[in-house]
C-alpha cells in the first residue's frame, strides 16, 4: 500500500513569507502528526490531528497552524517565517494515534528560509 | 514531563563489530519505547518497539530490552554492516501508561558510520 505522502519535498521561502505543507496519511489512517527536525533541537512534536480535530499541541508560537480534512490528509501553515523555521517537517500517520498501532512517516518537506 | 537521552554521537565503527546505542528515559507509569532509523535524505522508520517491562523488541539484527528497573532501552546489534549507516532514534510514547498526548518524545539522535 501507498506510503505517507508528503509535498512538497524541498521549499525555499522568503522571511515574512508564509507556507503550507502538505501530507496524505496511509489510507485508512485517521491520525496525522506533525515535527519539526532540525540540527540544534532535534525531533520537536507540532500536533495531531484525528477525524479533523487537533488533540495534542506541542510548544510552537501561534504562527504554527494545521487542520485535517476530512478524508485525513492534512496541511500545516508557518505564517510570517523566521530563519529560525528552516527545518525537516515530518508527518506521521497511524490508525488513531495510538503507538499499539504504529506510526508511519513520511519522507518529510525541507524548508529552507532565507 | 517526558524525556529521552541517549548517547552523544557520532559513533564510527568497522564492519561486523559490535554495537550499542544507550538511552535511558524519564516518564511517568509504562510507556512504550521505540527505536527509529533515519537513513540520509528520508524520514523516520521503525526499528523496533517495546510495550511493557522486560519485553525485548528485535529487527533485522537489531534488539533493545525493556529495562524498567534502570529506565532503559539499550540498542546492540552483534555485527553491524555498512548499510546500517544511519541516524538513530529513541523515542517514548507515554499512550499505555494512560498518557493522552498522542505522540512521540524522540532522544536527539546518535549518528552511526561503518566503515568496511
Amino acid at each position: 500500500k501507498a506510503g505517507v505522502t508528503q509535498t512538497p519535498r524541498y521549499l525555499i521561502k522568503t522571511r515574512g513569507q508564509q507556507v503550507t505543507l502538505s501530507c496524505s496519511p496511509i489510507s485508512g489512517h485517521r491520525s496525522v502528526s506533525w515535527y519539526q527536525q532540525t540540527p540544534g533541537q532535534g525531533l520537536q512534536f507540532l500536533f495531531e490531528y484525528f477525524s479533523e480535530t487537533q488533540r495534542n499541541k506541542g510548544n510552537f508560537p501561534g504562527r504554527f497552524s494545521g487542520r485535517q480534512f476530512s478524508n485525513s490528509r492534512s496541511e500545516m501553515n508557518v505564517s510570517t517565517l523566521e530563519l529560525g523555521d528552516s527545518a525537516l517537517y515530518l508527518c506521521a500517520s497511524s490508525l488513531e494515534g495510538r503507538d499499539n498501532y504504529g506510526y508511519t512517516f513520511g519522507s518529510g518537506t525541507r524548508l529552507t528560509v532565507v | 514531563g517526558n524525556s529521552v537521552t541517549q548517547m552523544e554521537g557520532p559513533v564510527t565503527l568497522s564492519e561486523e563489530a559490535f554495537l550499542t546505542i544507550n538511552c535511558t528515559y524519564t516518564a511517568t507509569g509504562y510507556p512504550s519505547l521505540f527505536w527509529y532509523v533515519q537513513y540520509p535524505g528520508e524520514g523516520l522508520q521503525l526499528l523496533l518497539k517495546a510495550t511493557k517491562a522486560d519485553d525485548k523488541g528485535s529487527n533485522k539484527g537489531f534488539e533493545a530490552t525493556y529495562r524498567k528497573e534502570t529506565t532503559s532501552f539499550h540498542l546492540e546489534k552483534g555485527s553491524v554492516q555498512v548499510s546500517d549507516s544511519a541516524v538513530y532514534f529513541c523515542a517514548l510514547s507515554d499512550y499505555n501508561s494512560g498518557g493522552s498526548n498522542y505522540k512521540l518524545t524522540f532522544g536527539k539522535g546518535t549518528l552511526l558510520t561503518v566503515n568496511p
